[in-house]
């Protein structure tokens, strides 16, 4: 069956430009992670949803970076304002439920360079 | 979540069984140990989970020690497909709402012909 789909793949922005990325989960997957892949490091978390609402979003860096999910569905990552520093692979997972013995089943990323 | 302690690299011949260690000594009883693997230019893929038991799938076995202060990951036959970075993780079971992962650096892994 599908996967999770993120899209774009890559994405390329001027410093100071704002950008989405939108992340498609698995259809009836109730839970929605999203994380950022830096060069060389593992996945950092950033934020959690659980159907519509955002049950952790603890891993956001600063206020710049805000997401959504309107419909338990689909999700979009929003960042303002970007910076050089933002440049990563922006990675979104979904899951059947937030539970332990539900794993979670990643999307191949979105690459932002900001230049 | 309790911080886990992995190699940063191995080889493995292809056609042997790769063997990937994981310290966790200070896992706490309610969470369970999960691997990933992460092939260049993919996201995280799901391996195996387990809580004390050992476990088999058809991908890979889960060998966790009796005081579950250590686990091994077996690739029982490694292909050079099976070259990535594998993550060992442990997460947390409680009745709230995180279920984030935390990834550390990980086992890059390299399978060699």
């Amino acid at each position: 069956g599908a996967g999770v789909s993120q899209t774009p793949s890559n994405k390329v922005t001027e410093k100071g430009k704002y950008v989405e990325l939108r992340c498609d989960p698995i259809s009836g997957h109730t839970a929605l992670y999203w994380y950022r892949q830096s060069l060389g490091q593992g996945p950092e978390f950033l934020i959690y949803f659980q159907g519509t609402g955002a049950a952790d979003d603890s891993g956001l860096p600063n206020d710049r970076f805000f997401a959504v999910r309107p419909e338990g569905s689909v999700s979009t990552l929003k960042i303002q304002r970007t910076e050089r520093g933002d440049s990563a692979v922006y990675l979104c997972a979904s899951s059947t439920k937030a539970g332990v013995n539900s794993p979670l089943h990643f999307g191949n990323g979105t690459r932002l360079t900001v230049t | 979540d309790a911080k886990t302690t992995q190699p940063p690299s191995m080889d493995c011949a292809e056609g042997r069984a790769a063997n990937l260690p994981c310290n966790h000594s200070t896992i706490s009883g309610n969470e369970y140990v999960y691997w990933y693997r992460q092939i260049h230019s993919q996201g995280p893929q799901y391996i195996i989970h387990g809580l004390k038991n050992n476990e088999t799938n058809e991908m890979a076995s889960l060998i966790i020690t009796e005081d579950r202060k250590s686990s091994t990951l077996i690739l029982p036959h490694a292909t050079l497909r099976d070259t990535a970075v594998y993550y060992c993780i442990v997460r947390v079971v409680t009745g709230g709402s995180n279920y984030k992962l935390t990834f550390g650096k990980g086992t890059l892994l390299t399978v060699n012909p």
